[in-house]
């Protein structure tokens, strides 16, 4: 059983939508991350948060702690974004726990 | 800084034969991770370091060994090769552990 759930597992957008990507985990965590992994297989972090909220450019992540839930936004979406976007978690330990990803594809 | 380096790139061994994924950071980081990604699944973590001379297994270490004599190298080694370790294999590397991880480019591995 994966602990870390996200949803969609593939989104298709128009150039200029709002995106939402969700993350959801199972137990108390000490640290949520977001990733990109590029069409060409290359990974890059995103963000990494414990709480509330970061933002970067376009990109919005939020995690509430209390619903075990996390939501990554793209605002005015682009077909640069086109990638999957992984959420891992880490729990007390140094070892991260990795969702499948959700694959976007964001159309001109 | 060149940051993660991998090599090779590409790789097609032959059942049993054996082969070692090079891995290199330049960030003086301490840890230091070694993930396979099979199609549709997350990242799995084979083995991890937390700093020269110390290496603990993942969750799936079956059929791989790691050593970690300097900060900046963590290479992995496949031993007696199977097609079950085709894969895209990824180092990673972070200052600390819980801390943002810096990915290598990734080797694709095929055991035919």
């Amino acid at each position: 059983k994966n602990e870390v759930e996200q949803s969609p597992q593939n989104l298709t957008a128009q150039e200029g939508e709002f995106i939402t990507i969700n993350c959801s985990y199972s137990v108390g965590i000490s640290a949520l991350h977001w990733l990109q992994q590029h069409p060409g297989g290359g990974i890059v972090s995103l963000f990494m948060l414990s709480s509330g909220k970061k933002k970067h450019g376009r990109l919005i992540a939020t995690i509430n702690i209390q619903e075990k839930h996390s939501s990554l936004h793209i605002t005015a979406s682009h077909p640069r974004d086109s990638a999957v976007y992984i959420c891992a978690v880490g729990y007390n330990t140094d070892k991260l726990i990795f969702g499948t990803g959700t694959r976007l594809q964001v159309f001109p | 800084n060149a940051g993660v380096t991998q090599t090779p790139k590409f790789r097609i061994l032959k059942i049993g034969q054996s082969m070692t994924l090079q891995c290199t950071q330049d960030m003086n980081h301490n840890y230091m991770y070694w993930y396979r990604q099979d199609p549709g699944m997350g990242l799995k973590l084979i083995y991890y370091s937390v700093g020269a001379g110390i290496t603990d297994k993942g969750e799936v270490p079956n059929g791989y060994n790691v050593s970690r004599s300097t900060t900046e190298d963590f290479p992995l080694r496949l031993e007696l090769a199977a097609p079950s370790q085709t894969s895209v294999y990824f180092c990673a590397s972070s200052s600390v552990g819980h801390s943002i991880q810096y990915f290598g480019a990734g080797t694709r591995l095929s055991v035919l």
